[in-house]
């Protein structure tokens, strides 16, 4: 079973459209994580909740708006894409806020047109 | 920004020891020194942490200097799944709400 699970695995869209990522983690986990890696590799948080809470936020532009339904799940809502949007997104879960080890899930790769 | 200094790249033959060095030369006392890796494609997966001792498990070893201004992952065995790049990261200690930093990490290429 897949411990932290992404959809879609790619995305492709064009400038201005709305689009949603996916997270669902089955392990049990209290915290869950967004981060972003951008075309030059680096790999920056963006979010992380704990229990429901928004517990980091990061500079992200308004256009970002994560949600967590429950502990389980952490979507990511994007308005109006840019081309600068166009990055891996990867979700991460951990068992408690600040553990030392956090769990990835596979990543969602995003093109914007 | 990250509070680590790594080498870009470094190569390993297949079967041999792989040491990636860490400087960190402004860790503070109750930091830890965290080591997560990415395979090409793949999410970061966490490889080992620790604060002054030396460290070992199933994975990796790791050796951080007396006075902690630097630190060595060790794989002892490395295989061409090993591959991937590798991030030393400081962080407060576990339960601490700090974010994992993510530097340029070193690129290891384990060859046959």
């Amino acid at each position: 079973d897949t411990a932290v699970s992404q959809t879609p695995k790619y995305l492709v869209t064009q400038m201005g459209n709305d689009k949603s990522i996916k997270c669902e983690q089955n392990l049990g986990h209290d915290t869950m994580y967004w981060y972003k890696q951008d075309s030059k590799k680096f790999l920056k948080i963006m979010f992380s909740y704990n229990n429901k809470e928004l517990i980091i936020n990061e500079t992200v532009p308004n256009r970002f708006s994560p949600k967590s339904p429950d502990k389980a799940h952490l979507n990511l809502h994007i308005n109006s894409l840019e081309l600068g949007d166009s990055a891996v997104y990867f979700c991460a879960s951990s068992s408690f806020s600040g553990a030392y080890e956090q769990y990835f899930g596979p990543g969602t790769r995003l093109t914007v047109t | 920004d990250a509070k680590t200094t790594q080498p870009t790249s470094m190569d390993c033959a297949e079967g041999r020891a792989a040491n990636l060095p860490c400087n960190h030369s402004t860790i503070s006392g109750n930091e830890y020194v965290y080591w997560y890796r990415q395979i090409h494609s793949q999410g970061p997966q966490y490889i080992i942490h620790g604060l002054k001792n030396n460290e070992t498990n199933e994975m990796a070893s790791l050796i951080i200097t007396e006075d902690r201004k630097s630190s060595t992952l060790i794989l002892p065995h490395a295989t061409l799944r090993d591959t991937a790049v590798y991030y030393c990261i400081v962080r407060g200690p576990p339960g601490n709400t700090d974010k994992l930093i993510f530097g340029t990490g070193t690129r290891l290429q384990v060859f046959p």
